[in-house]
């Protein structure tokens, strides 16, 4: 059973600090992974992918993989309140036919 | 404007009575999926499509059907939904097979009694 972790929280930051998200992944084959943001009765939307070991920068937000760990984290500097959301982290295997969810990390930024 | 739309948002219905939520995208996309999301448990993958007439079982197949006729169509059916069905419903669709960038339908929030 394919199983992707994430801490549920609440996680709480104050506004303009970093939020740090993580994720952990079972299935070595995994190779495409994603960060999802959900507000609280919404659908989710897409706000990073990573394919590669290393860092991903886009704006305010950085993607970081480690294959070797199994390990996916969710970097927000400078958060806002409207950073407040469920977020899902997403891997998908080799075959890219599934794409697996956690079951989400609450975040909090307050002002 | 890109979208992936579903219908009904809202249903409320009795055990045993067949529905069917629609869902459909504009974006001339292969792949398209269907997830059920509940409390404490994320988003679980019910069906996915990987072109017209391509479906395949997801982690949670078992009281679902789908069917894909039309590239831009993927409804799902339950045909004697259960209590136990009540959850809220994401139907999604990406470019192709490889590219995982899904985009989300607004979800459809179905209680069955």
């Amino acid at each position: 059973q394919k199983e992707v972790e994430q801490n549920s929280g609440p996680l709480s930051v104050p506004e303009g600090a970093i939020a740090s998200l993580n994720c952990t992944y079972s299935d070595r084959g995994s190779q495409s992974f994603f960060w999802y943001r959900q507000y609280s009765g919404k659908s989710p939307e897409l706000i990073m992918f990573i394919y590669s070991n290393g860092d991903k920068e886009d704006g305010r937000f950085t993607a970081q993989l480690n294959k070797a760990s199994q390990y996916v984290s969710l970097l927000i500097r400078d958060s806002q309140p409207s950073d407040s959301a469920t977020y899902l982290c997403a891997a998908s295997s080799g075959s890219a036919r599934q794409l697996t969810f956690g079951s989400g990390t609450q975040l909090t930024v307050l002002p | 404007e890109a979208q992936v739309t579903q219908n009904p948002r809202y249903l409320i219905t009795v055990t045993g009575k067949k529905l069917t939520v629609t869902c459909s995208q504009n974006m001339n996309h292969e792949y398209m999926s269907w997830y059920r999301q509940d409390p404490g448990l994320g988003l679980r993958q019910i069906y996915y499509s990987m072109n017209v007439e391509v479906t395949d079982k997801g982690d949670v197949p078992e009281g679902y059907k789908v069917s894909r006729k039309e590239k831009r169509n993927f409804p799902l059916i339950l045909e004697s939904p259960s209590p136990n069905q009540t959850s809220l419903y994401f139907c999604a669709s990406s470019l192709r097979q490889g590219r995982f960038e899904q985009y989300f339908g607004p979800g459809t929030r179905l209680t069955v009694t």
